[in-house]
């Protein structure tokens, strides 16, 4: 089936450098895309969403990056602080799907002060 | 605003006993989310209301699993009986409406062990 998947489980980066965080999905439907930023014992807290008419778009310390062509998404968080330390998720949804948010497998982001 | 309210917090139980899960959506969502997280992995839906229809709820175990949201506000998750491969973060989100597009907030999740 369709599914959303992240290159890499694990990143770890110093204090002050940029993050870089890697999404690939399947569903060349997909119109809708999400990062979520889970610590532990929390639910998901929405970081920064993107619809697909769009390439990229930026937020406060964070810009997502969509290459539908080769149906890959980015989040790049600039500055990275100790308490970015998460698990992150990109999700996406289509109309196909209605509601029906898919989580990728999440990529644990460590930053070493 | 409050935020989605979920409880408890934490469940410990023994296989084949009955747990239920319960959430207060964020005032004014219409519609509610039930989502079940493994360890190490995303959330995957369980069951989607919009108000107090179920209108997804086709990856919900039937056989155990049940759900209400009987008023179109509080909702209730509950598994009879549950089963070992049942331990996971069940989380509950709420959005002002569906239809795609739509920010999902979450609750911290109840985290049930089933021995």
């Amino acid at each position: 089936g369709e599914s959303v998947g992240l290159h890499l489980p694990t990143l770890s980066v110093q204090e002050g450098d940029n993050s870089i965080i890697n999404c690939a999905y399947s569903n060349s439907a997909s119109d809708y895309f999400i990062w979520y930023k889970q610590e532990s014992g929390k639910g998901p807290q929405f970081i920064i969403d993107i619809r697909s008419n769009m390439d990229k778009r930026q937020g406060q310390r964070v810009t997502v990056l969509l290459n539908k062509t080769v149906k890959h998404l980015s989040l790049q968080i600039a500055a990275t602080q100790p308490g970015d330390s998460a698990v992150y998720f990109c999700a996406e949804t289509s109309e196909t799907s209605g509601s029906r948010l898919t989580f990728g497998e999440g990529t644990q982001l460590t930053v070493n002060p | 605003e409050a935020g989605v309210v979920q409880s408890p917090r934490y469940k410990i139980i023994e296989k084949k006993q009955p747990v239920a899960f319960w959430c207060n959506p964020i005032s004014g969502h219409n519609t509610l989310y039930w989502y079940r997280q493994n360890l190490g992995q995303g959330p995957e839906l369980l069951i989607r209301y919009e108000n107090e229809e179920a209108v997804d709820d086709s990856q919900l175990p039937k056989d155990r699993f049940s759900a209400e949201r009987l008023k179109g506000v509080d909702s209730t998750l509950k598994i009879q009986p549950a089963e070992l491969g049942d331990s996971a973060v069940y989380l509950c989100a709420s959005s002002k409406r569906t239809g795609g597009q739509e920010k999902l907030f979450f609750g911290s999740g109840t985290q049930l062990s089933v021995l």
